[in-house]
């Protein structure tokens, strides 16, 4: 099936820890997306990719790299887990311009201990 | 900074019932909003979407209402069933989405 797949779904950390989080899409999407989504706030942008081999920062960037090596991969990492990285991941791609077409995965849920 | 809100976390109907979800949001240049579902565990799905140049859009049992002059939008589901029990979430956008809280709507059979 068509869509976005995370790896993993589930991670517990420790603080200090790293750790990568993987997007891969079959869409042939340009643009791919890194989103937190904790409770009482909505999604907020982590980092984004507008192409192969472009990274750019969204509103949440600090602790967190990216890389889009591949156009159908998106990896997000966590270089020293804090505990304030507890947070529920998404990452979404989308054609360019068509923010109709965000297309989510279904998440991955990470507890920093 | 754009901000976007919501005035209810939590909504509770029967089924059957018309739900009506709320939104507010700050940037008056907001062009398009959309509203997302997200069931438990999954990620957010898009429901329906309006440009600022409409007020009123309708889809399959759902409707969304723009409210420009006071920065307004909502959802309103007709009919609610079970199966809508989920977060709802708007999104605005002035270039790239910016997205709310959300509401959590609980259909009671």
């Amino acid at each position: 099936n068509a869509g976005v797949t995370q790896t993993p779904k589930f991670r517990v950390l420790k603080t200090g820890q790293s750790m990568t989080l993987l997007c891969a899409q079959d869409m042939n999407h340009e643009y791919m997306y890194w989103y937190r989504q904790d409770p009482g706030m909505g999604l907020r942008l982590i980092h984004y990719s507008v192409g192969e081999g472009t990274t750019a920062k969204g509103e949440v960037p600090d602790g967190y790299n990216v890389s889009r090596l591949k156009k159908q991969n998106f990896l997000l990492g966590l270089e020293s887990a804090a505990p304030s990285q507890t947070s529920v991941y998404f990452c979404a791609s989308s054609h360019p311009g068509r923010l109709r077409g965000y297309t989510f995965g279904s998440g991955t849920r990470l507890t920093v201990v | 900074g754009e901000s976007v809100g919501l005035h209810l976390p939590t909504l509770s109907v029967q089924e059957g019932d018309n739900s009506i979800i709320n939104c507010a949001y700050s940037n008056s240049a907001s062009d398009y909003f959309i509203w997302y579902k997200q069931e438990s565990g999954k990620g957010p799905q898009f429901i329906i979407d309006i440009r600022s140049n409409m007020d009123k859009r309708q889809g399959q049992r759902v409707t969304v209402l723009l409210n420009k002059t006071v920065k307004h939008l909502s959802l309103q589901i007709a009919a609610t069933q079970p199966g809508d029990s989920a977060v709802y979430f708007c999104a605005t956008s002035y270039g790239k989405l910016t997205f709310g809280q959300g509401t959590i709507l609980t259909v009671h059979p």
